[in-house]
């Protein structure tokens, strides 16, 4: 079955610019998925890419896909404190409507 | 509504005891998901509702845990004789339809003394 793999932990300082990861092994998923979740909340969508694309620009982020290597990352531009969180990647399984997330990596923003 | 409700946000229950957690989703998605979030972990699929369909159950852990979703609306996740490991935060999700984009509500948080 699908399985999705992220790092744990990123930290970087306010102003730079944050790169999450993920490594998904289902290389049929229609769509792939960026949620953010803030401590004590729930998962809000922050992206989408379709699996046809390579790269998809929104605002501050940018998400890169590489079909070859089954890897999906998550670019956020000019990382403000309000953005530390919770990132999880999620890929529906083959022929599904189950998401399989990834662990998720908490992103600290240090001021 | 605007977005997926739940309720309670918080619930703390004795071992032993039953729980039933409530999940609105967004006004006409067809699609209803509940996942688990332990502490931690990522998120575990629990069950899922579409439409008249019988729903799929595949990823409930034990006969303790039932879901229910009434008139294809409102579903309710009931828990009997919890039990400690129950701790966690539930996650209620809808979308139009199956295979479209997943709308989460901000979880009820499980705590089993």
């Amino acid at each position: 079955g699908e399985d999705v793999e992220q790092s744990l932990f990123l930290s970087v300082r306010e102003g730079d610019s944050s790169v999450i990861n993920c490594t998904y092994t289902d290389s049929s998923s229609t769509y792939l998925y960026w949620y953010k979740q803030e401590p004590g909340a729930g998962l809000q969508l922050l992206t989408y890419i379709f699996s046809n694309m390579d790269m998809k620009q929104d605002q501050r982020l940018t998400v890169l896909l590489n079909k070859k290597d089954k890897h999906l990352s998550l670019r956020i531009a000019d990382t403000q404190t309000g953005d530390s969180a919770i990132y999880f990647c999620a890929a529906p399984g083959a022929g599904t409507y189950k998401y399989i997330f990834g662990t998720g990596t908490r992103l600290k923003v240090l001021a | 509504g605007a977005g997926v409700s739940q309720s309670p946000s918080n619930k703390v229950t004795e071992k032993g005891k039953d729980v039933e957690l409530r999940c609105d989703p967004i006004s006409g998605h067809t699609a209803l998901y509940w996942y688990r979030q332990s502490l931690g972990q990522g998120l575990e699929f629990l069950i899922y509702f579409q439409g008249n369909s019988a729903p799929d159950k595949s990823g409930l852990p034990s006969d303790r845990f039932s879901a229910e979703r009434t008139g294809g609306s409102v579903s309710t996740l009931t828990i009997q004789r919890t039990q400690q490991e129950d701790s966690a935060v539930y996650l209620c999700a809808s979308s139009k339809g199956q295979g479209e984009t997943q709308y989460f509500g901000p979880g009820t948080r499980l705590l089993v003394l």
